[in-house]
């Protein structure tokens, strides 16, 4: 089982805050890493995808940096809102053996942006 | 529109009991996938199939089982033999290969709670 870790766990801003967090993972055999935004009582839903050693993909105020040589990714979010509390995923995905094509996610970042 | 549809929203079963979640999608997307999630942890495969009649075991898949007879169906089961199946199940599909092909589309989820 691949390990894919994300921090920290959960994080309390206030509205108007950036931030920013953590996706950690195998830096052998990288193909692709995915963030998905889990709102609460929806399904998550894709917010980038990374395949290149210093990409950066940007989303109005929430953007993604990937760092395949070190086996980490960033997500910011710039001037908080609440609408933007969720539960951030990470999603990587290895080239090679058997476990090629199949998404292995971290266990999640919970925000919450506070009025 | 397109998209996937997951029954029942809720589940209660009794212990001993065989229970089957579905999981639909009009997407015409080539796969499908099985998730687990449990409090404090990322989502987990449980199964997943690429193409019609054939599915691979992903992580967790002690306890279920699949089949894939149509491709736009992909009926989860969950045995007797699994120790702990109360959790929230999601359902995905993505067209296929590929880092961007395989960008996930979720259904809103199964939670099953044996009684």
């Amino acid at each position: 089982i691949l390990n894919v870790e994300q921090s920290p766990q959960s994080l309390h801003v206030q509205e108007g805050d950036s931030t920013n967090f953590t996706c950690s993972f195998p830096s052998s055999n990288f193909y692709a890493l995915h963030w998905y935004r889990w709102e609460t009582a929806k399904s998550p839903e894709a917010l980038f995808v990374m395949t290149l050693n210093g990409d950066e993909k940007k989303k109005g105020r929430i953007s993604a940096t990937l760092n395949t040589k070190e086996g980490y990714s960033y997500l910011y979010i710039k001037g908080s809102q609440p609408e933007d509390s969720a539960t951030y995923l990470c999603a990587f995905i290895s080239a090679g053996g058997t476990s090629y094509g199949k998404l292995t996610f971290g266990q999640g970042t919970i925000l919450t942006v506070h009025p | 529109d397109g998209g996937i549809t997951q029954s029942p929203k809720y589940l209660f079963r009794k212990e001993g009991q065989n229970v089957t979640l579905s999981c639909e999608q009009n997407l015409n997307h080539d796969a499908m996938y099985w998730y687990r999630q449990d409090p404090g942890q990322g989502l987990r495969l449980i199964y997943y199939s690429q193409i019609v009649n054939d599915f691979q075991k992903g992580d967790i898949a002690e306890g279920y089982s699949v089949s894939r007879e149509k491709k736009e169906s992909f009926p989860l089961t969950v045995t007797s033999a699994q120790k702990n199946p109360t959790a929230f199940y999601l359902c995905a599909s993505s067209k296929g290969q590929g880092a961007g092909a395989n960008v996930l589309t979720f259904g809103a989820g199964s939670r099953l709670t044996v009684l």
